[in-house]
């Protein structure tokens, strides 16, 4: 099982919909999370970090089940410009982070 | 944030030539920090972790003889790919964490074509 699994899509949506990722983690003991936000040929921009409680950063909104090893990213309202790949980063709490193979979004006029 | 710089963006060399890549923190000093390889439509892959004043952790499959990491400073990390040849075109990400932080920052990457 891979460490960090993501669907890589593409999920083409119209825009102003709502969209939601997930991504499973099998290292339990894994402390911090993030969502980061890779455009095409650039570095991943962190996006948000996830928390247990949740976290929501205007359209953007991050769960984490610890139990269920998973992480979530909803969209809403999605724009021309939320189009890119959305990376799920995992830290097992030694510095050294696991990406996710990523999940495109292509959000259509 | 902090700021992670790297350069060159992009280099085009001749199959067999060494090619350095630097990575600099520009507001932090790094003790440690990261290189990746990104190949097309896949994720990114971590190669090394590059210590300041030590030698480099590499992954299962990297080899360190060829891909030669440096660290000589708190702010700068360097990776050199000796006798490049064209399977090494990729593009090369490093990131580093300032203290107390949890996630990473990147630099803007080097894309490396090798002909």
């Amino acid at each position: 099982r891979k460490e960090v699994e993501q669907d890589p899509g593409p999920f083409n949506v119209p825009e102003g919909a709502t969209v939601a990722f997930n991504c499973t983690y099998s290292n339990s003991a894994s402390q911090s999370f993030f969502w980061y936000r890779q455009d095409c040929r650039k570095e991943p921009k962190l996006l948000m970090s996830v928390y247990s409680s949740g976290n929501e950063d205007g359209r953007f909104t991050a769960q984490l089940n610890r139990a269920s090893q998973y992480i979530s990213l909803l969209i809403r309202d999605s724009k021309l410009s939320d189009s890119a790949t959305y990376l799920c980063v995992v830290n097992p709490g030694y510095q050294k982070v696991t990406f996710g193979i990523g999940t495109k979004l292509q959000v259509i006029p | 944030g902090a700021v992670v710089s790297q350069h060159p963006s992009r280099v085009i060399c001749k199959s067999g030539t060494s090619v350095k890549i630097e990575c600099r923190s520009l507001d932090f000093q790094a003790t440690t920090m990261f290189w990746y390889r990104q190949f097309p439509k896949q994720s990114l892959m971590l190669m090394a972790t590059s210590n300041e004043g030590s030698k480099a952790t590499y992954e299962q499959g990297v080899e360190k003889d060829k891909f030669l990491i440096n660290h000589a400073s708190l702010t700068l990390s360097t990776l050199t790919v000796t006798s490049a040849h064209p399977e090494d075109s990729s593009f090369y990400i490093c990131s580093a964490s300032p203290p107390r932080y949890n996630e990473q920052f990147f630099g803007p990457g080097t894309r490396l074509t090798v002909l």
